[in-house]
């Protein structure tokens, strides 16, 4: 059974750009989260979808935003990258909302703004 | 659960040694704690989600148990081996809306 697949696993983006990630769950799993791990950093949560709908945002910016599409895949976004969005951005699929099942994890994309 | 503290930050052991890790976590609102293994290079990976207070989980040599009136969990792994080596991750969550909080991770080295 094919994992959690993210695209690109590594980009280069300069100052002011905007970046799309995508994300690809586990078939059959309906939840995807997003977490950006950078340096000296634990794992920061991002966002929860379920169902095409953001069930919750943790504590970033405006330009960060995601969405999940009817196949639940989903994309996040960052406008107007800035130096200290460098980070790598693990995305984590399970077969439904909330905390009880366990998340399966996705080997991230890194993100080096310059 | 607004902060999750593991110790200790890193641990170097000798094969066949036993280990534990703690998690820490306020009591209140507590709704499911979570304990992951990650590897250098590899993505995360789920070892036990437990809910219940005096939970106690097993998947070979590893084991958790769960704490939720004192807010802890303890992570213990038998004999451990150099494959065990990686950062054991504890993630707890106030409320079943997925947001799950992490803690900083505990590093292990087994050194053969």
């Amino acid at each position: 059974k094919a994992g959690v697949t993210q695209t690109p696993r590594y980009l280069i983006k300069t100052r002011g750009q905007q970046v799309t990630l995508s994300c690809s769950p586990i078939s059959g799993h309906r939840s995807v989260s997003w977490y950006q791990q950078t340096p000296g950093q634990g794992l920061q949560f991002l966002f929860e979808y379920f169902s095409e709908t953001q069930r919750n945002k943790g504590n970033f910016p405006g330009r960060f935003s995601g969405r999940q599409f009817s196949n639940s895949r989903s994309e996040m976004n960052v406008s107007t990258l800035e130096l200290g969005d460098s980070a790598l951005y693990l995305c984590a699929s399970s077969l439904g909302p909330g905390n009880n099942y366990g998340y399966t994890f996705g080997s991230g994309t890194r993100l080096t703004v310059v | 659960i607004l902060n999750v503290e593991q110790s200790p930050q890193s641990l170097h052991v000798q094969e066949g040694d036993s280990t534990n890790f703690t998690c820490s976590f306020p009591s209140s609102n507590f709704y499911a704690l979570h304990w992951y293994r990650w590897e250098t290079a590899k993505s995360p990976e789920a070892l036990f989600v437990m809910t219940l207070n005096g939970d106690e989980k097993k998947k070979g040599r590893i084991s958790a148990t769960l704490n939720t009136k004192e807010g802890y969990s303890y992570l213990y792994i038998k004999g451990s081996q150099p494959e065990d080596s990686a950062t054991y991750l504890c993630t707890g969550g106030s409320s079943n809306t997925g947001k799950l909080i992490f803690g900083q991770g505990t590093t292990l080295q087994v050194k053969p």
